[in-house]
Order: C-alpha cells, then sequence, then structure tokens
C-alpha cells in the first residue's frame, strides 16, 4: 500500500514568491492535514481537509491557503513568502476515525 | 489555547535501561493520545495510541494515561540504540476532526 507522497522533497524559493505543495494521501484516507515544522515552534497545524471542506484551520496568516480535490489529494499555497516560512512542511492521511495520523516524507521549503 | 507539555530532553539511557516519557496536555476535554516517533532528517511515525485510562502495551514499548492528572507517558523497555529519537506526544481534543496537537518532542539517546 503506498504512503502519504508528497512533491517536490526540495523548494528552495526568494523572499515574495509564492509556492504550491501537493500531497497525495493514502488510497481510502479522506482527511489530509497540513503541518508545518520548525526547529523552534515544533508542529504547527495548518489545515484540515476532510471531503474537499476545510474542516479546520491552524494560526497562520492568510498567505497560507489550501485545498482538497475530489480524489483526496490536497494542496497547499504560500503566497509573498517570507523568510520566516522556511520550514518543513509535512502532509498527513488518516481514515476518519482518530486512528491518529500517517505522515509524508515532507517538502523542505528554503526561502532565500 | 490548548498545550502539550513534553521535556526538551536530552534524555540519556543506556542500552537495556527502561525510558520514561512523559507529557502533560491542557485540555481536559482531550479524547485521544498519540506517541510519534521521529529520526532525524525524517517525518513523524506513529508507535502508539491510547484512548483510556489506564497501561497500552505493544512490545517493547507501553502507554500510560492518567486523565484525571492530564498526564500521558511512554515507557520503552530494553531500549536500543535504534530507539535513539525525539518523541512527540500528541493530543486530539476536538470531536469531530482529526487535528492533533502536538508537543515539541524529547529527544532519546540510547547509548551502547
Amino acid at each position: 500500500k503506498a504512503g502519504v507522497t508528497q512533491t517536490p522533497r526540495y523548494l528552495i524559493k526568494t523572499r515574495g514568491q509564492q509556492v504550491t505543495l501537493s500531497c497525495s494521501p493514502i488510497s481510502g484516507h479522506r482527511s489530509v492535514s497540513w503541518y508545518q515544522q520548525t526547529p523552534g515552534q515544533g508542529l504547527q497545524f495548518l489545515f484540515e481537509y476532510f471531503s474537499e471542506t476545510q474542516r479546520n484551520k491552524g494560526n497562520f496568516p492568510g498567505r497560507f491557503s489550501g485545498r482538497q480535490f475530489s480524489n483526496s489529494r490536497s494542496e497547499m499555497n504560500v503566497s509573498t513568502l517570507e523568510l520566516g516560512d522556511s520550514a518543513l512542511y509535512l502532509c498527513a492521511s488518516s481514515t476518519w476515525g482518530n486512528y491518529g495520523y500517517t505522515f509524508g516524507s515532507g517538502t523542505r521549503l528554503t526561502v532565500v | 489555547q490548548k498545550e502539550v507539555e513534553q521535556n526538551s530532553g536530552p534524555l540519556s539511557v543506556p542500552e537495556g535501561a527502561i525510558a520514561s516519557l512523559n507529557c502533560t496536555y491542557s485540555d481536559r476535554g482531550s479524547q485521544s493520545f498519540f506517541w510519534y516517533r521521529q529520526y532525524s532528517g525524517k517525518s513523524p511515525e506513529l508507535i502508539m495510541f491510547i484512548y483510556s485510562n489506564g497501561d497500552k502495551e505493544d512490545g517493547r514499548f507501553t502507554a500510560q494515561l492518567n486523565k484525571a492528572s492530564q498526564y500521558v507517558s511512554l515507557l520503552i523497555r530494553d531500549s536500543q540504540p535504534s530507539d535513539s529519537a525525539t518523541y512527540l506526544c500528541a493530543v486530539n481534543a476536538q470531536g469531530g476532526s482529526e487535528k492533533l496537537v502536538f508537543g515539541k518532542g524529547t529527544k532519546l539517546t540510547v547509548n551502547p
């Protein structure tokens, strides 16, 4: 069974640019969540999607947005990148029922 | 603000010893509790979840939950160098959502 697939694995962007990250969940998983991980803040919740609907949103500025498609694949977008957006972005999928997440390998974003 | 607190460590134990990792949470209504292991440069991996007060054992791992004290722990028996990683405690405090709130993790080193 394929795991959670995130693309790309690494990205280097310049301040002010925008970026789109992609996540394909485990087949059959309809819930997708996104987290930002930094050494200082740990894992910070960004969004949760279920059946194309955003169920939860974390305390991030409006520059961070996301969506989920009918096949459960999800994307997140960060506009007007800032240096502080440099982080590991993790996507996680789960089957409904609160059994915990399976994480993807993450996208390492560096903003220069 | 719902919080999950862990000692950042590092926690160092000799090979074969018992490693004890602790976590407290602020939301008394929390329902589900998870332990993730994260190796350096890798994404978090689910190792245990517990819903009810008491102990839950899985191989060398035992999760303990005390809802009255708002306390979750993870015991690793017969610790191995391969257990060296950061251990993340996560709490689901919101019904109808898969959202997890993570602690910042405890770094464990098992010395041969």
